[in-house]
């Protein structure tokens, strides 16, 4: 079955620093997510990605983020200065349809931990 | 807004034992519901979904329904096993929007 591939499964990184989570999506899926769940809590949505453009974010998905698909295949996060509030993991996912009629498949996850 | 709201964990039970897990929703028209099961260390992974009112999702001995007059989607399992030990997310996607909307997860633990 097709996977959503992420690396690194965990990064260790100094506050300040910037950081790049990678993802590789379901190859002909046209919909792409990331979403970030701090320890103990909800999922949250962060971002959404759909024809070479962000279509949809939310308000945690600050200047501090920016998502890229550089070369067709992988789908970046990148937090340009990380803070301690930034430790969480993160999933990326995608899907073939907007609404998920035919599922949103997740990768395993980044635990992303800033110290 | 859009809105998923869970019963609240951990469940506790028995091998063997009936599970529910509770779930409702508030959203604008018809969203698609899901559950997604998280096992400890892992990602999310789809357990179910139903795209229209009235629709059952099954999968691994797990079912929900979708009940639009109720704006319910409660996971059911007749006999649950200690593997089924993990955290249960329902979540929606409304319309005109990407994202899904997950509720805070409900931890089960199954012991023998």
């Amino acid at each position: 079955e097709p996977e959503v591939t992420q690396t690194p499964s965990h990064q260790v990184t100094q506050m300040g620093q910037e950081v790049i989570l990678r993802c590789v999506p379901i190859s002909n899926h046209l919909y792409f997510y990331w979403y970030r769940q701090i320890l103990g809590q909800k999922v949250e949505f962060l971002v959404s990605f759909y024809n070479n453009e962000i279509s949809e974010k939310s308000e945690i998905f600050d200047d501090q983020f920016s998502v890229e698909r550089p070369d067709g295949s992988n789908f970046t996060l990148k937090i340009r200065s990380t803070k301690l509030e930034d430790s969480a993991m993160y999933f990326c996912a995608s899907s073939l349809d907007q609404q998920g009629w035919y599922g949103y498949t997740f990768g395993s996850g980044t635990r992303l931990t800033v110290v | 807004g859009n809105s998923v709201t869970q019963m609240e964990g951990p469940v506790t039970l028995s091998e063997e034992a009936f599970l529910t897990i509770n779930c409702t929703y508030t959203a604008t028209g018809y969203p698609s519901l899901f559950w997604y099961v998280q096992y400890p260390g892992e990602g999310l992974q789809l357990l179910l979904k139903a795209t229209k009112a009235d629709d059952k999702g099954s999968n691994k001995g797990f079912e929900a329904t979708y009940r639009k007059e109720t704006t319910s989607f409660h996971l059911e399992k007749g006999s649950v096993q200690v593997s089924d030990s993990a955290v249960y997310f329902c979540a929606l996607s409304a319309i005109n929007t990407d994202k899904l909307i997950f509720g805070t997860g409900t931890r089960l633990q199954v012991f023998p």
